[in-house]
């Protein structure tokens, strides 16, 4: 069985402070991907970013980015000078690549950025 | 583009009334599913399909219909709506790579 596991219930920060948010998995698969969602108030699911199992490169992207570290089943999602807009629930999910390829997500994590 | 449309957006039920959750995507995906959101328990699969005319239960199946008779629409049915159903619940269409959602339906059976 499948099991996402975001210990962290609730972060505050002040803004332009960075922040971590973290994500540790359980799965059998050997090839699975691995998702973060942004839940903002308004409450849709933005998609933030989807990482496959065997590419384990770390990524940028403006002031997001993600390590994905396999011997530790981790992937953690790191803000860099985070920002108020920034402030929502964010998701880690895990999906099988093939089979009924539903996600697995997380509690989830609410982080509030203070201006 | 219309990815993944979800109606109503919000709904209020009495128990036991039935009502239907429509999902509808144009992005010609097999896999659609259906989870919902509670508070602090993230979201939960309660049924999905890999086709049309293949469905199967989730994790929380209990109290919920579905079926598949097109690619594009995967209905979500409450039979007899009871408080315990009270939840968010979000639609999503996969490809091979991505999980597309559905804006969500805010329901709340008193």
């Amino acid at each position: 069985a499948q099991k996402v596991t975001q210990a962290q219930t609730e972060i505050s920060v002040v803004e332009k402070e960075d922040v971590t948010l973290d994500c540790v998995y359980e799965t059998r698969d050997t090839t699975y991907y691995l998702f973060w969602y942004k839940q903002p108030p308004s409450g849709e699911l933005v998609f933030l970013i989807r990482r496959n199992s065997f590419d384990e490169q770390n990524e940028i992207s403006g002031r997001y980015s993600w390590n994905f570290q396999k011997s530790t089943s981790s992937f953690n999602f790191t803000i860099t000078a985070s920002q108020v807009v920034d402030s929502a629930v964010y998701f880690c999910a895990l999906s099988e690549r093939t089979g009924r390829r539903a996600l697995t997500f997380g509690s989830g994590t609410r982080l509030q950025v203070q201006p | 583009n219309a990815g993944v449309t979800q109606t109503p957006k919000f709904q209020v039920l009495k128990t036991g009334q039935s009502m239907t959750l429509q999902c509808a995507q144009d992005m010609n995906h097999e896999y659609m599913s259906w989870y919902r959101q509670d508070p602090g328990m993230g979201l939960r699969l309660i049924h999905y399909s890999v086709g049309a005319g293949i469905t199967d239960q989730g994790e929380v199946p209990n109290g919920y219909n579905v079926s598949r008779s097109t690619t594009e629409d995967f209905p979500l049915r409450l039979l007899s709506a009871a408080p315990s159903q009270t939840s968010v619940y979000f639609c999503a269409s996969r490809s091979n790579t991505e999980a597309f959602f559905g804006q969500g339906t805010r329901l709340t059976v008193v």
